[in-house]
């Protein structure tokens, strides 16, 4: 079974940093892309970033890039989220997500929530 | 960026209902596109890949179409499990993006 479990959330100013992990389980991490999705409290999803199964190639929506960055370690099965600068528009949680493909029905985790505030 | 446009935002029904929900996208996406399923308090569910794909578990009352700029998501009878929030998400190129979501309320 498919199992991505999210955590890393928290509390954190504006102007300040956080590292999201993704733990992975269930299938071959290292043969799949994977990807950030957040949603606003009340509001719609939005993708965020995502990484190919190496590693080596990455993807941002504007509103992040420069800001946050992500990463992977395939010999422990996670994805991270490095965010910084982060901005109260950024408050929102966040989930880990495979490719829209066979198998990632309902593979989605409880995500964690990030709140940016003073 | 592609901006996908659902309608309608809202949709009233009743349970054996035939319902269709459209997504338009603002340039071609070939066959790149998925519709999730939300409901409250719960993370989204993948049911259609690439247009038309019924994800493994989804029942067949779910049925998607479309292709270039505008695709459809039906449900043949809405059953009382469906009262949801649908999204669109395009995966053709990046930054992905997903509709605004269309929420299926009782009638």
């Amino acid at each position: 079974e498919v199992q991505l479990l999210e955590s890393g959330g928290g509390l954190v100013q504006p102007g300040g940093s956080l590292r999201l992990s993704c733990a992975a389980s269930g299938f071959m991490f290292r043969s799949y892309a994977m990807n950030w999705v957040r949603q606003a409290p009340g509001k719609g999803l939005e993708w965020v970033s995502a990484i190919n199964a190496r590693g080596d190639s990455t993807y941002y929506v504007d509103s992040v890039k420069g800001r946050f960055t992500i990463s992977r370690d395939n010999s422990d099965n996670t994805v991270f989220l490095q965010m910084s600068s982060l901005r109260a528009e950024d408050t929102a949680l966040y989930y880990c997500a495979l490719d829209p493909a066979p198998g990632a029905g309902d593979s989605w985790g409880q995500g964690t929530l990030v709140t940016v505030s003073s | 960026d592609i901006q996908m446009t659902q309608s309608p935002s809202t949709l009233s029904a009743s349970v054996g209902d035939r319902v269709t929900i459209t997504c338009r996208a603002s340039q071609r996406i070939t066959t790149w596109l998925a519709w999730y399923q939300q409901k409250p308090g719960k993370p989204p569910n993948l049911l259609i890949y690439k247009t038309s794909s019924l994800e493994s578990g989804v029942p067949s009352r779910f049925s998607g179409s479309g292709s270039g700029t505008e695709f459809t998501l039906t449900i043949s009878s809405l059953h009382p499990d469906d009262f949801a929030t649908f999204y669109c998400q395009q995966y053709d190129t990046y930054p992905w993006t997903f509709g605004q979501g269309t929420k299926v309320e009782i009638k």
